[in-house]
């Protein structure tokens, strides 16, 4: 079976406050990925990785960064949290080859800022 | 980039009942076309999928209808139980070099009353 983990499943910070968010999957899966989920909104792709130290900016990068050291390892960074960044993260991966598309999620951070 | 429209945000049932969430994608390129089940505070998951070159999928209650022409696909699901409420999500893939990356629809909240 498939493991995503994710480091918390509830964060509150502070507006201005360094936040990293973690991403753990157990699977040697090639991709990973960076969700928000806004009610009425869906999932929203923050960033992506498809191989250690590669990342591509999904459809809402602006102020997020994310780091891939590791293979099994893909970290959200919020450089200085701000109150428009209160949501649901989860983080998800897919094995790579094309003929396997599935992405597994992790079970979801819910973060709020103050 | 892809779009994908997801109707309706809403959905109440009696069980027993049909239920139909229609999504419409804009890239003819996208060749793969997963729906996602997400309970309350859990992660979304799987239920089914269909490629390009399938009209047609089944898998119990639930089947996904394909028309590339018209660019949209459907999820049925028949015989709703109770435990079919949750959020679903539609998503596609473009084919080629995307490194599985999915766009989602909006989600549709789905209630089955007993």
């Amino acid at each position: 079976d498939v493991k995503v983990t994710q480091s918390s499943r509830y964060l509150v910070k502070r507006t201005g406050e360094k936040v990293f968010l973690e991403c753990v999957q157990d699977m040697d899966h090639e991709n990973m990925f960076w969700y928000r989920q806004d009610p009425g909104l869906g999932l929203r792709l923050i960033y992506f990785s498809y191989d250690v130290k590669m990342k591509e900016k999904g459809d809402i990068p602006e102020g997020y960064s994310v780091s891939r050291e590791k293979k099994e390892r893909f970290s959200l960074i919020l450089e200085s949290a701000s109150t428009n960044q209160t949501s649901m993260y989860l983080c998800a991966s897919s094995f790579g080859a094309s003929s396997t598309d599935t992405q597994y999620f992790g079970p979801g951070t819910r973060l709020t800022v103050l | 980039g892809e779009n994908v429209e997801q109707h309706p945000s809403t959905l109440s049932v009696q069980e027993g009942d049909s239920a139909v969430i229609k999504c419409t994608y804009s890239d003819s390129a996208s060749n793969y076309f997963p729906w996602y089940k997400q309970e309350l505070g859990k992660r979304p998951q799987l239920i089914i999928d269909i490629r390009s070159n399938v009209g047609e999928k089944k898998d119990q209650r639930i089947a996904v209808t394909l028309n590339k022409t018209a660019k949209h696909f459907s999820l049925h699901i028949t015989e709703t139980q109770p435990e079919d409420s949750a959020v679903y999500f539609c998503a596609a893939k473009k084919g080629g070099t995307s490194y599985g990356k999915l766009t989602f629809g909006q989600g549709t909240i789905l209630t089955v009353h007993p």
